[in-house]
């Protein structure tokens, strides 16, 4: 079973508005949830991440928002830019392992 | 910057061949991972080792073994390729994560293998 969901495989929003993409998780273990970015052709990167004990992180354009009573986590990019058109993948730790969910293409049309 | 390195790159096999691929990081990582990526199953860990001489299983081990008998070098061998296996491989490294998952992963930039 999935332990980590990213339930919309694709977004499009106009330049200079808000993206927000989602992610659900089944495991109340989980205590580090990361965002990766991933452009064709290449490896992931990491985009910004949140521990657990918070719920909420902003690092520039980008803001990860925690709700761990609905287990349940999104990412707000702010504004939104055409280079940030990708694919987003959530991810979520636990010991040494962590689990993804299966991506969001997001496209930013100018 | 290297950073994370895979190589090869493309591979095709056939059934029942055998073949290695190769992680190599400059970072001074103590873990690193072994992933596959399959459409619509985002990445599912193989294999990962916390420190040079250790290995562990992930979600989906069977049919993989790995080997780390360098810190800066992770193996990952299919003894008998089956068309199941054909994914794109991702390697990742990290520092060492403490009790929680703080350290986030650096990728390499991927092994499209093809099993025919």
């Amino acid at each position: 079973d999935q332990q980590v969901k990213q339930n919309s495989p694709s977004l499009s929003v106009q330049e200079g508005r808000i993206s927000i993409l989602n992610c659900d998780y089944t495991n109340s273990m989980f205590d580090y949830f990361l965002w990766y970015k991933k452009y064709p052709a290449e490896g992931p990167t990491f985009l910004i991440s949140i521990s657990s004990i918070k719920d909420k992180n902003e690092d520039g354009r980008f803001t990860v928002f925690l709700n761990k009573s609905a287990k349940h986590l999104s990412l707000h990019i702010v504004p939104s830019q055409p280079g940030d058109s990708a694919v987003y993948f959530c991810a979520a730790s636990a010991v040494h392992q962590f689990y993804f969910g299966t991506g969001t293409s997001l496209t930013v049309i100018p | 910057n290297a950073g994370v390195t895979q190589t090869p790159k493309f591979r095709v096999l056939k059934t029942g061949q055998s073949m290695t691929l190769l992680c190599a990081q400059d970072m001074n990582h103590e873990y690193m991972y072994w992933y596959r990526q399959d459409p619509g199953m985002g990445l599912r860990l193989i294999h990962y080792s916390v420190g040079e001489g250790t290995t562990a299983k992930g979600e989906v081990p069977d049919g993989y073994n790995v080997s780390r008998l360098k810190k800066q070098n992770f193996l990952l061998g299919l003894e008998s390729a089956a068309p199941s296996q054909t994914s794109v491989y991702f390697c990742a490294s990290s520092y060492r994560m403490g009790t929680r998952g703080d350290q986030p992963q650096h990728f390499g930039d991927g092994t499209r293998l093809s099993i025919l």
